[in-house]
């Protein structure tokens, strides 16, 4: 399996624009989370996925954040408009249901966001 | 509130062993993992404890005391490559997983 892929690997934009990530999880598996990590506040939680409907997304950190996964292979987090203290370090993971140990995620290479 | 302590930064000498420790107040345990982030890469699981104890995997061991809400990573025979940050992230009552803000773990020849 070519494990989580995400794209772009890096983005760099202006303050303002409108900015998609995307995520691919791994074949087979139910859950997805998005994750932000900064140096200051390290890893932090957005959003989560089982079966493609979002179950706690108390991590956003407000209106301008969005995700979707419209299908079991796709999601996507969007920020509109971007500010520069959204640049960050954007993981994606995903999980598979019922394996053992409970929940160990695999998680993508990242995206590098820069907003100027 | 739900809390993860782990040292901000460790220094070992290359061959030698050390233990980096966590402790954990959440509300509920559903199982504690251990991460490893080398710089600019993605976390990789490294070991998952639920019951109390010693779990170990090579060069890599992780002890649990849930009575104590504490746990810790000991890593022998340190080689160069082990130079990155090590995550320690419990998954609470709500099966989410609680991150603590990693050690960063250097290692010198």
């Amino acid at each position: 399996d070519a494990g989580v892929i995400q794209s772009p690997r890096h983005e760099v934009t202006e303050m303002g624009q409108e900015v998609t990530l995307r995520c691919k999880p791994i074949s087979g598996h139910d859950y997805l989370f998005w994750y932000r990590q900064t140096m200051m506040r390290g890893l932090e939680l957005l959003i989560y996925f089982n079966n493609n409907v979002p179950i706690d997304d108390s991590g956003m950190p407000e209106d301008r954040f969005s995700a979707k996964m419209p299908n079991a292979s796709f999601s996507t987090l969007k920020i509109q408009p971007s500010e520069p203290r959204d640049s960050a370090v954007y993981f994606c993971a995903s999980s598979p249901a019922g394996a053992e140990p409970v929940n160990e995620q695999f998680f993508g290479p990242g995206t590098r966001l820069t907003v100027l | 509130g739900q809390n993860i302590d782990q040292p901000t930064e460790m220094t070992a000498t290359e061959g030698a062993i050390v233990q980096i420790n966590c402790t954990y107040q959440t509300s509920g345990f559903n199982g504690l993992f251990w991460y490893q982030q080398h710089a600019g890469e993605a976390p990789t699981f490294l070991s998952y404890n639920v019951l109390d104890g010693l779990e170990e995997k090579g060069r890599f061991s992780s002890f649990l005391s849930r009575s104590k809400g504490y746990s810790y990573l000991l890593l022998k025979e340190l080689q160069m490559k082990d130079s990155a940050s090590y995550l320690c992230a419990v998954m609470d009552s709500n099966y989410q997983l609680i991150w603590g803000a990693g050690t960063k773990l250097i290692i010198k020849p």
